[in-house]
């Protein structure tokens, strides 16, 4: 089974505040990492698929890096608003179709 | 805006009994995937269906789970001999195209309790 790893586990900020999180793979035969966001009681929302070394991706506040080099992406969060609060989830696909999750960085934003 | 649904949102089953989980996928997608999520552990993928049979499953997808579209909208996920440690949140995924490289639609969630 292959670990991915996201840090912090959680994560408190001040509205207004930027901040970013990790998440770890291995990167034998990795083939994309997608990143989620995911509110309490509701479904997971895809934010962004990641599939190249250098990639950067962007949607509003939210931004994310890839280095597959080393195995981790980074997500950033620009001017945190409450609204932000959420569990930010990281899958790394290997062997084409096998999704392996991190454990999730909780963000709490704080008004 | 189209989404995926999953029904019932909670399961309550006695050890050994049979459970089915529904999904209805997004009405154009053909790809189809089943998660689940033991409390306070990581998702785990359990298998992706494509062109009415399996592409890829985990270890964990075992005898006694199978997976089936019945008709054109529905996609189910059956427990046939339920164990204390199949309790979990069951998640449903559709996407349009297979792969690493498609976002992938997730559903609300099924809460299993087997007791």
């Amino acid at each position: 089974i292959l670990n991915v790893e996201q840090s912090p586990q959680s994560l408190h900020v001040q509205e207004g505040d930027s901040t970013n999180f990790t998440c770890s793979f291995p990167s034998s035969n990795f083939y994309a990492l997608h990143w989620y966001r995911w509110e309490t009681a509701k479904s997971p929302e895809a934010l962004f698929v990641m599939t190249l070394n250098g990639d950067e991706k962007k949607k509003g506040r939210i931004s994310a890096t890839l280095n597959t080099k080393e195995g981790y992406s980074y997500l950033y969060i620009k001017g945190s608003q409450p609204e932000d609060s959420a569990t930010y989830l990281c899958a790394s696909i290997y062997n084409f179709n096998k999704f392996y999750f991190g454990s999730g960085t909780k963000l709490n934003v704080k008004p | 805006e189209p989404e995926v649904t999953q029904t019932p949102s909670h399961q309550v089953t006695q050890m050994g009994q049979e459970v089915i989980l529904r999904c209805v996928p997004i009405s154009n997608h053909l790809y189809f995937y089943w998660y689940r999520q033991i409390l306070g552990q990581k998702v785990e993928f359990l298998v992706s269906f494509y062109n009415n049979e399996i592409s890829e499953k985990s270890e964990i997808f075992d005898d006694q789970f199978s997976v089936e579209r019945p008709d054109g909208s529905n996609f189910t996920l059956k427990i046939r001999s339920t164990k204390l440690e199949d309790s979990a949140m069951y998640f449903c995924a559709s996407s349009s195209a297979g792969g690493p490289y498609n976002e992938q639609f997730f559903g609300p969630g099924t809460r299993l309790t087997v007791l």
